[in-house]
C-alpha cells in the first residue's frame, strides 16, 4: 500500500506564480524525499528532509516537514513552464529497504 | 558520468510470453532497486539488491517475477507467462550504498512494457 499521499492530484498555474503541493504519510519516518517526473521519463531527486529538520531550501524549492501532523509540503516559487511535471513524495518502508511513493501531483505551468 | 540506463525502452509482447528487462546502474553503486509504475500511480517497490543478493524481494507480486544481479552490477528483471495486468513502466534505481531509503536514489528512464 502507498503510504505517501499527495494533495492536490492536479494543479494548474501561470508562470511566475507559486505552486504548493502537500504530502501526508502514516507511520514514523526517518526522512521524506520529493521527486519530479517529466512525462515519459524517470524520476529525478529534488530534495530530502530528515525527521529532525523542519524546513529545507534548494534554489526555488522549499520543503517543510511536520512530523506531529505526519505531513510535508513542497513549495516551488516563481514557477516556470519547465516545472511542468509530476511531483512525488516518498518515505522509507518499514524495513528501510526501499521507498514508498504517493500517487503524485501533476503540475501544469502555462506561459 | 553515465546515469542509470535501462533497455529496452519499450517492449510489446503477447500474453503468455517471457520477457527480460535490463538495468545498468551507475558504476560503483552497490544498491539496486526495481519499481513498477502503473498509469496515474506512483512507483511501487518490487525488489532491492545489495551487491549480488536480493536483500528484499517482498514487492514481487508473484512467482512469475524474478530478478538477478549475478555480478553486482547489471540486473535483469524476468517475467514469465506475462499477463495483461503486467503492463506498466518498470523503473530501475541505484544508490551508492544500501541505504537508498535514507538517501537519494537515481532512477533510469524506465522500460514501458505492454502485454497484448
Amino acid at each position: 500500500s502507498q503510504q505517501g499521499e499527495e494533495d492536490p492530484q492536479a494543479l494548474s498555474i501561470q508562470e511566475g506564480e507559486n505552486a504548493t503541493m502537500n504530502c501526508s504519510y502514516k507511520t514514523s519516518i526517518n526522512n521524506l524525499q520529493w521527486y519530479r517526473q517529466n512525462s515519459g521519463r524517470g524520476l529525478v531527486h529534488l530534495i530530502l528532509i530528515r525527521s529532525n529538520e523542519r524546513e529545507k531550501h534548494s534554489g526555488r524549492l522549499r520543503v517543510t516537514l511536520d512530523t506531529s501532523k505526519k505531513s510535508s509540503s513542497l513549495l516551488i516559487t516563481a514557477s516556470r513552464a519547465a516545472d511542468t511535471a509530476s511531483y512525488f513524495c516518498a518515505v522509507p518502508n518499514q524495513a528501510g529497504t526501499a521507498l514508498i511513493f504517493g500517487k503524485g501531483t501533476t503540475l501544469s505551468v502555462s506561459s | 558520468g553515465a546515469g542509470v540506463s535501462q533497455t529496452p525502452s519499450n517492449k510489446v509482447t503477447e500474453k503468455g510470453k517471457y520477457v527480460e528487462l535490463r538495468c545498468d546502474p551507475i558504476s560503483g553503486h552497490t544498491a539496486l532497486y526495481w519499481y513498477r509504475q502503473s498509469l496515474g500511480q506512483g512507483p511501487e517497490f518490487l525488489i532491492y539488491f545489495q551487491g549480488t543478493g536480493a536483500a528484499d524481494d517482498s514487492g514481487l507480486p508473484n512467482d512469475r517475477f524474478f530478478a538477478v544481479r549475478p555480478e553486482g552490477s547489471v540486473s535483469t528483471l524476468k517475467i514469465q507467462r506475462t499477463e495483461r495486468g503486467d503492463s506498466a513502466v518498470y523503473l530501475c534505481a541505484s544508490s551508492l550504498r544500501g541505504d537508498g531509503a535514507y538517501n537519494e536514489q537515481f532512477f533510469g528512464p524506465g522500460t514501458r512494457l505492454t502485454v497484448l
